[in-house]
Protein backbone atom coordinates (compact mmCIF):
# COMPACT_ATOMS: atom_id res chain seq x y z
CA UNK A 1 0.00 0.00 0.00
CA UNK A 2 0.96 3.43 -0.12
CA UNK A 3 3.52 4.54 2.34
CA UNK A 4 3.67 8.41 4.30
CA UNK A 5 3.89 11.18 1.76
CA UNK A 6 5.77 14.53 2.41
CA UNK A 7 4.91 17.80 0.59
CA UNK A 8 6.87 19.90 -1.19
CA UNK A 9 10.11 17.61 -1.41
CA UNK A 10 11.87 20.58 -1.81
CA UNK A 11 11.58 23.96 -0.42
CA UNK A 12 13.50 27.23 -1.05
CA UNK A 13 12.29 30.64 1.11
CA UNK A 14 13.78 33.89 2.56
CA UNK A 15 14.78 34.32 5.88
CA UNK A 16 11.53 36.42 7.37
CA UNK A 17 8.80 34.27 5.75
CA UNK A 18 6.37 31.56 6.60
CA UNK A 19 6.05 28.08 5.41
CA UNK A 20 3.78 25.19 5.35
CA UNK A 21 5.09 21.31 4.82
CA UNK A 22 2.60 18.98 4.57
CA UNK A 23 2.16 15.09 5.96
CA UNK A 24 0.07 12.51 4.50
CA UNK A 25 0.29 9.49 6.92
CA UNK A 26 -0.40 5.60 5.74
CA UNK A 27 -3.84 5.52 5.97
CA UNK A 28 -5.59 3.94 9.13
CA UNK A 29 -2.51 4.76 11.06
CA UNK A 30 -3.68 6.80 14.39
CA UNK A 31 0.03 8.64 15.34
CA UNK A 32 2.03 10.79 13.47
CA UNK A 33 5.39 12.60 14.58
CA UNK A 34 7.38 15.16 13.00
CA UNK A 35 11.44 14.72 13.10
CA UNK A 36 13.89 17.29 11.92
CA UNK A 37 17.40 16.40 10.68
CA UNK A 38 19.98 18.40 9.88
CA UNK A 39 22.94 18.31 7.95
CA UNK A 40 25.04 15.26 8.85
CA UNK A 41 22.82 14.85 12.18
CA UNK A 42 20.66 12.31 13.73
CA UNK A 43 17.04 13.26 13.78
CA UNK A 44 15.37 15.59 16.39
CA UNK A 45 12.03 15.11 17.48
CA UNK A 46 9.68 17.69 17.11
CA UNK A 47 6.13 16.89 18.07
CA UNK A 48 3.51 13.64 18.44
CA UNK A 49 -0.10 13.34 17.34
CA UNK A 50 -2.06 10.23 18.66
CA UNK A 51 -5.60 10.03 17.81
CA UNK A 52 -7.92 13.33 19.51
CA UNK A 53 -5.63 13.36 22.12
CA UNK A 54 -3.50 16.50 22.76
CA UNK A 55 -0.31 16.71 20.71
CA UNK A 56 2.88 16.48 22.23
CA UNK A 57 4.74 19.62 21.68
CA UNK A 58 7.70 19.19 24.15
CA UNK A 59 10.11 18.97 20.80
CA UNK A 60 9.32 22.09 19.33
CA UNK A 61 12.44 24.41 19.55
CA UNK A 62 10.39 27.67 19.47
CA UNK A 63 7.12 29.61 19.34
CA UNK A 64 7.64 29.91 15.74
CA UNK A 65 7.35 26.45 15.38
CA UNK A 66 3.44 24.65 15.33
CA UNK A 67 1.68 22.03 13.50
CA UNK A 68 -1.53 20.57 13.43
CA UNK A 69 -3.82 17.57 12.14
CA UNK A 70 -7.12 18.03 10.52
CA UNK A 71 -9.48 14.48 10.54
CA UNK A 72 -7.12 12.40 12.26
CA UNK A 73 -5.11 12.09 8.88
CA UNK A 74 -3.29 15.21 6.85
CA UNK A 75 -0.95 17.18 8.80
CA UNK A 76 0.79 20.81 8.29
CA UNK A 77 4.08 22.00 9.85
CA UNK A 78 4.45 25.53 9.92
CA UNK A 79 7.63 27.68 10.42
CA UNK A 80 6.87 31.65 11.08
CA UNK A 81 9.76 33.98 10.44
CA UNK A 82 11.78 31.16 9.14
CA UNK A 83 15.88 31.62 10.41
CA UNK A 84 18.58 29.89 8.58
CA UNK A 85 18.93 27.25 11.22
CA UNK A 86 15.74 26.46 10.65
CA UNK A 87 17.69 24.88 7.27
CA UNK A 88 17.38 20.73 7.72
CA UNK A 89 15.50 18.01 6.66
CA UNK A 90 11.47 17.67 8.08
CA UNK A 91 10.54 14.20 8.82
CA UNK A 92 7.04 12.77 9.09
CA UNK A 93 6.27 9.24 10.61
CA UNK A 94 3.30 7.52 11.33
CA UNK A 95 2.44 4.48 13.33
CA UNK A 96 -0.15 2.04 13.80
CA UNK A 97 -0.49 1.54 17.47
CA UNK A 98 -2.15 -1.82 17.68
CA UNK A 99 -1.54 -3.43 20.82
CA UNK A 100 2.46 -3.39 20.98
CA UNK A 101 2.86 -2.04 17.34
CA UNK A 102 5.71 0.93 18.59
CA UNK A 103 6.96 0.75 14.34
CA UNK A 104 7.07 4.00 13.29
CA UNK A 105 7.11 4.75 9.08
CA UNK A 106 9.02 7.63 7.92
CA UNK A 107 8.02 10.06 4.65
CA UNK A 108 10.91 10.81 1.83
CA UNK A 109 11.00 14.30 3.94
CA UNK A 110 11.28 17.66 2.97
CA UNK A 111 14.57 19.22 2.79
CA UNK A 112 14.35 23.28 3.73
CA UNK A 113 16.48 25.54 2.83
CA UNK A 114 16.07 28.93 4.44
CA UNK A 115 18.27 32.02 2.41
CA UNK B 1 14.90 12.72 28.92
CA UNK B 2 16.45 9.47 26.98
CA UNK B 3 20.06 9.99 25.66
CA UNK B 4 20.99 7.44 22.49
CA UNK B 5 24.67 7.12 21.83
CA UNK B 6 25.90 4.89 18.94
CA UNK B 7 28.89 4.14 17.83
CA UNK B 8 31.12 4.17 15.48
CA UNK B 9 30.62 7.00 13.54
CA UNK B 10 31.88 5.83 10.45
CA UNK B 11 32.41 1.99 9.48
CA UNK B 12 33.90 0.48 6.08
CA UNK B 13 34.42 -3.01 5.46
CA UNK B 14 35.03 -5.38 2.88
CA UNK B 15 32.04 -7.31 0.89
CA UNK B 16 31.16 -10.51 2.50
CA UNK B 17 32.64 -8.90 6.02
CA UNK B 18 30.56 -8.47 9.20
CA UNK B 19 29.45 -4.99 10.12
CA UNK B 20 28.69 -4.54 14.16
CA UNK B 21 27.09 -1.17 15.07
CA UNK B 22 26.47 -0.64 18.66
CA UNK B 23 24.45 1.85 20.96
CA UNK B 24 23.85 2.90 24.76
CA UNK B 25 20.61 4.40 26.23
CA UNK B 26 20.12 5.83 29.31
CA UNK B 27 16.57 5.29 30.05
CA UNK B 28 15.92 1.85 32.14
CA UNK B 29 12.14 2.57 31.07
CA UNK B 30 12.89 2.31 27.27
CA UNK B 31 11.71 -0.60 26.13
CA UNK B 32 11.68 -0.60 22.26
CA UNK B 33 14.67 -0.41 20.27
CA UNK B 34 14.44 -0.02 16.55
CA UNK B 35 17.39 0.03 13.60
CA UNK B 36 17.09 2.47 10.63
CA UNK B 37 18.74 2.33 7.24
CA UNK B 38 18.53 6.12 5.51
CA UNK B 39 19.63 6.22 2.25
CA UNK B 40 20.82 9.53 0.11
CA UNK B 41 17.88 11.50 -0.25
CA UNK B 42 15.98 9.42 1.24
CA UNK B 43 13.55 8.82 4.24
CA UNK B 44 14.79 6.22 6.89
CA UNK B 45 13.56 2.98 6.68
CA UNK B 46 12.73 0.66 9.68
CA UNK B 47 15.00 -2.87 8.80
CA UNK B 48 14.79 -4.63 12.43
CA UNK B 49 13.39 -3.80 15.80
CA UNK B 50 13.87 -5.59 19.15
CA UNK B 51 11.30 -5.41 22.45
CA UNK B 52 12.66 -5.57 25.71
CA UNK B 53 11.38 -8.95 26.57
CA UNK B 54 13.90 -10.32 24.02
CA UNK B 55 17.63 -10.50 23.73
CA UNK B 56 17.92 -11.14 20.63
CA UNK B 57 15.74 -10.93 16.99
CA UNK B 58 17.40 -12.24 13.23
CA UNK B 59 16.06 -11.56 9.79
CA UNK B 60 18.31 -13.13 7.47
CA UNK B 61 21.53 -11.29 7.20
CA UNK B 62 20.68 -8.81 9.86
CA UNK B 63 20.31 -9.70 13.94
CA UNK B 64 20.09 -6.98 16.55
CA UNK B 65 21.07 -7.91 20.23
CA UNK B 66 19.67 -6.32 23.27
CA UNK B 67 21.34 -6.15 26.93
CA UNK B 68 18.85 -4.61 29.55
CA UNK B 69 21.27 -4.49 32.56
CA UNK B 70 24.25 -2.81 30.79
CA UNK B 71 21.45 -0.77 28.24
CA UNK B 72 22.93 -1.45 24.88
CA UNK B 73 22.35 -3.05 22.04
CA UNK B 74 23.94 -3.49 18.73
CA UNK B 75 23.55 -4.36 14.83
CA UNK B 76 24.87 -6.90 13.07
CA UNK B 77 25.23 -7.53 9.52
CA UNK B 78 26.64 -10.43 8.18
CA UNK B 79 28.10 -11.27 4.27
CA UNK B 80 27.75 -7.53 3.47
CA UNK B 81 26.72 -5.97 0.00
CA UNK B 82 27.36 -3.03 -1.35
CA UNK B 83 24.13 -2.31 -1.76
CA UNK B 84 24.52 -2.41 2.57
CA UNK B 85 26.20 1.11 2.34
CA UNK B 86 23.74 3.63 4.24
CA UNK B 87 23.34 5.36 7.05
CA UNK B 88 22.43 3.62 10.12
CA UNK B 89 20.69 5.40 13.05
CA UNK B 90 19.75 2.98 16.35
CA UNK B 91 16.89 4.61 18.48
CA UNK B 92 14.99 3.94 21.65
CA UNK B 93 11.86 4.22 23.04
CA UNK B 94 9.10 3.93 26.09
CA UNK B 95 5.76 2.96 25.72
CA UNK B 96 4.77 5.94 27.87
CA UNK B 97 6.92 8.55 25.48
CA UNK B 98 6.13 7.09 22.08
CA UNK B 99 8.47 9.53 20.22
CA UNK B 100 11.85 7.59 19.20
CA UNK B 101 15.10 9.29 20.59
CA UNK B 102 17.75 8.52 17.50
CA UNK B 103 21.33 8.02 17.51
CA UNK B 104 23.80 10.14 15.74
CA UNK B 105 24.33 7.46 13.08
CA UNK B 106 26.97 5.26 11.25
CA UNK B 107 28.03 6.06 7.98
CA UNK B 108 28.56 1.82 6.71
CA UNK B 109 30.95 1.64 3.40
CA UNK B 110 31.29 -1.68 1.59
CA UNK B 111 33.84 -1.86 -0.22
CA UNK B 112 33.30 -4.33 -3.30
Amino acid sequence: GAGVSQSPSNKVTEKGKDVELRCDPISGHTALYWYRQSLGQGLEFLIYFQGNSAPDKSGLPSDRFSAERTGGSVSTLTIQRTQQEDSAVYLCASSSRTGYSYEQYFGPGTRLTVT
Amino acid sequence: GENVEQHPSTLSVQEGDSAVIKCTYSDSASNYFPWYKQELGKGPQLIIDIRSNVGEKKDQRIAVTLNKTAKHFSLHITETQPEDSAVYFCAASSGSARQLTFGSGTQLTVLP
